[in-house]
């Protein structure tokens, strides 16, 4: 099975930040990406698909990026919306892993 | 505008069974693999299964094989979620996702169901 890490597990950040979030895959897996939002109590969000296409109506400050088995996820000035939990996940070959997530929360 | 609406959620007793449902509307249903994504509380998602768009193929989660069988009926436009010999493991939110994209099972989950709770406890 694929395992996908996340780093940092959590961080602090103020309004107007950027902010990166890196995802690495065990093995190759392409572009076969994606990065989900999910904020409490609620389901998860579709943000990027194919390490780095936005999806429909997500915000131009989310960006995705791929090099090799690493990927990123960077919020170019953060907004109050964009406090969440941020999940990467391998589309590469079933099972189909999720990271541990990334909990972006207010300094 | 894509709806998906899961039920059957509960308590239910360690080793007993439990059948999730979801109901799809908003989009042709037969032309997408559809998936159930699990999460315990306080805890990250975990994907459990997933059915092609015309049911002949499935895969499983690990922990999901040989307990949980995924179903679905392109005429009620439903998924369902056979789960079997639960656990307290089990506990968790589930989630009825749509893949898209290319692919069988798709390659992103672009639309969520609001999830519904299982609760194994004796």
């Amino acid at each position: 099975d694929i395992q996908m890490t996340q780093s940092p597990s959590s961080l602090s950040a103020s309004v107007g930040d950027r902010l990166t979030i890196t995802c690495r895959a065990s093995q190759n897996i392409g572009s076969y990406l994606n990065w989900y939002q999910q904020k409490s109590g609620k389901a998860p969000k579709f943000l990027i698909y194919s390490a780095s296409t936005l999806q429909s109506g997500v915000p131009s400050r989310f960006s995705g990026n791929a090099s090799g088995t690493d990927f990123t996820l960077t919020i170019s000035s953060l907004q109050p919306a964009d406090f969440a939990t941020y999940y990467c996940q391998q589309t590469y070959s079933p099972p189909l892993t999720f990271g541990p997530g990334t909990k972006v929360d207010l300094k | 505008q894509v709806h998906l609406v899961e039920s059957g959620g509960g308590v239910v007793q360690p080793g007993r069974s439990l059948r999730l449902s979801c109901a799809a509307s908003g989009f042709t249903f037969k032309w997408y693999a559809m998936h159930w994504v699990r999460q315990a509380p306080g805890k990250g998602l975990e994907w459990v299964a997933v059915i092609s768009d015309t049911g002949n193929e499935k895969e499983y989660a690990d922990s999901a094989k040989g307990r949980f069988t995924i179903s679905r009926d392109n005429f009620q436009n439903t998924v369902n979620l056979q789960m079997s010999s639960l656990t307290t493991d089990d506990t968790a939110v589930y989630y009825c996702v749509r893949g898209a994209g290319s692919g069988w099972y798709g390659r992103y989950f672009d639309y969520w169901g609001q999830g519904t709770l299982v609760t194994v406890s004796s």
